[in-house]
């Protein structure tokens, strides 16, 4: 069973770009969740979607956004860049059958540079 | 979402048990325990969940006491490979919220 599939593996930008990361959760996974790892922040959820609607937000400005298509697939994107917005971004998906304590799985993420 | 307190980092030798607490006064009464294991550069893998008492898997084991203030991660006989950021979270799957984690060095 494959995994959770995350493209690009690594991107370099430049300051006031936009970028579109995506992730291709394991199948039969309707919950994918994101989430921005800095060395100074460590790991922070950006926001989690379930049957392409948006169920949760974290604490991010509005340049942050995403969606889920109909096959659970899900990108992410980040407009305007800023150098601050250099990280690790990982994705991860669930099952989400109702227990709400499900296992996460985790891809192995898109290192951002922003230069 | 309830907060969690652990430690910073922890040292051990190779063949050795490392225990991880985790404190997390505010647990809520439908709230699970989850830790994670993280290497660099890579996304955190789940090891463990548990809600009460023990749980023991092929990786770890889980011991949670009766009042759920704390929980504690062993790691038997701990090899090279083991050296990774160990989070505890408690909560929602689906809005996890990691800690800083405890930094395990393996040594030989």
């Amino acid at each position: 069973k494959a995994g959770v599939t995350q493209t690009p593996r690594y991107l370099i930008k430049t300051r006031g770009q936009q970028v579109t990361l995506s992730c291709s959760p394991i199948s039969g996974h309707r919950s994918v969740s994101w989430y921005q790892q800095t060395p100074g922040q460590g790991l922070q959820f950006l926001f989690e979607y379930f049957s392409e609607t948006q169920r949760n937000k974290g604490n991010f400005p509005g340049r942050f956004s995403g969606r889920q298509f109909s096959n659970s697939r899900s990108e992410m994107n980040v407009s305007t860049l800023e150098l601050g917005d250099s990280a690790l971004y990982l994705c991860a998906s669930s099952t989400l059958t109702g227990d709400k304590n499900t296992e996460a799985f985790f891809g192995q993420g898109t290192r951002l540079t922003v230069v | 979402l309830a907060k969690t307190t652990q430690p910073i980092s922890m040292d051990s030798y190779e063949g050795q048990e490392v225990n991880i607490t985790c404190s997390h006064n505010n647990i809520a009464t439908n709230d699970y325990i989850t830790w994670y294991q993280q290497f660099p550069s890579q996304g955190p893998r789940f090891i463990i969940q548990g809600y009460k008492t023990k749980v023991t898997n092929e990786v770890a084991s889980l011991f949670i006491p009766a009042d759920r203030k704390s929980s504690t991660l062993s790691l038997p006989r701990v090899s090279l490979s083991d050296t990774a950021v160990y989070y505890c979270l408690v909560g929602d799957d689906y809005k996890l919220s990691f800690g800083a984690g405890t930094t395990v060095t393996v040594r030989a």
